[in-house]
């Protein structure tokens, strides 16, 4: 079966990095996505990751191993803004996502 | 652009009352699909769409039913609702097929089932 664990909470300081971690369990793999959202609104897209290793895209990066079954979401220089929940998503074999439940950050002053 | 656009907003509804929720995207989007989103779950997925005239059931389609006969709408119909449906629905689109690119989400419905 597919399974997603991410942790349900993390709480950072302004300014501070946050790595937010992701592990899953499929049958065969078709890339891992990194979805933001804030509270009340809809989720909106961040990365998509298919090969190993590191991917950079402004303050926000994304790394994966696929021998670990094993994802990661950095966030750096971090604002108040970004406090949301961030959502991990594997497809499954049917090229259907299957989702995380979530990982809220709180970010404070 | 509007993207995809969700209707109503929120809505309570008695049950065993019939409730459709409209989606409408103007991207020409081929893949289309409506998930709920509860507390501490993940978003689940109820029906999708790969193209127009096309449909298939997701992970929770039961109590559910959606049409796909244009490219644009995709709406999905509680027959009779039940309290367990009250949730977030989102609907939401994708340019390709394959689960392999970006979805873009409308801005959710808030069903209460009383």
């Amino acid at each position: 079966g597919q399974n997603i664990d991410q942790p349900t909470e993390m709480t950072a300081t302004e300014g501070a990095i946050v790595q937010i971690n992701c592990t899953y369990q499929t049958s065969g793999f078709n890339g891992l996505f990194w979805y933001q959202q804030h509270a009340g609104e809809a989720p909106t897209f961040l990365s998509y990751n298919v090969l190993d290793g590191l991917e950079e895209k402004g303050r926000f990066s994304s790394f994966l191993s696929r021998s670990k079954g094993y994802s990661y979401l950095l966030l750096k220089e971090l604002q108040m803004k970004d406090s949301a929940s961030y959502l991990c998503a594997v497809p499954d074999r049917d090229y259907q996502l299957i989702w995380g439940a979530g990982t809220k950050l709180i970010i404070k002053p | 652009t509007a993207g995809i656009t969700q209707a109503p907003t929120s809505q309570i509804l008695a049950a065993g009352r019939s409730m459709t929720l409209r989606c409408t995207q103007d991207m020409r989007h081929n893949a289309m699909y409506w998930y709920r989103q509860d507390l501490g779950l993940g978003l689940r997925l109820i029906h999708y769409s790969n193209t127009a005239g096309t449909t298939g059931k997701g992970e929770v389609p039961d109590g559910y039913s959606v049409s796909r006969a244009n490219t644009d709408d995709f709406p999905l119909t509680l027959a009779s609702a039940v309290p367990s449906q009250t949730s977030v629905y989102f609907c939401a689109s994708m340019a390709g097929q394959g689960a392999t690119g970006e979805l873009f989400f409308g801005e959710g419905s808030r069903l209460t089932v009383l």
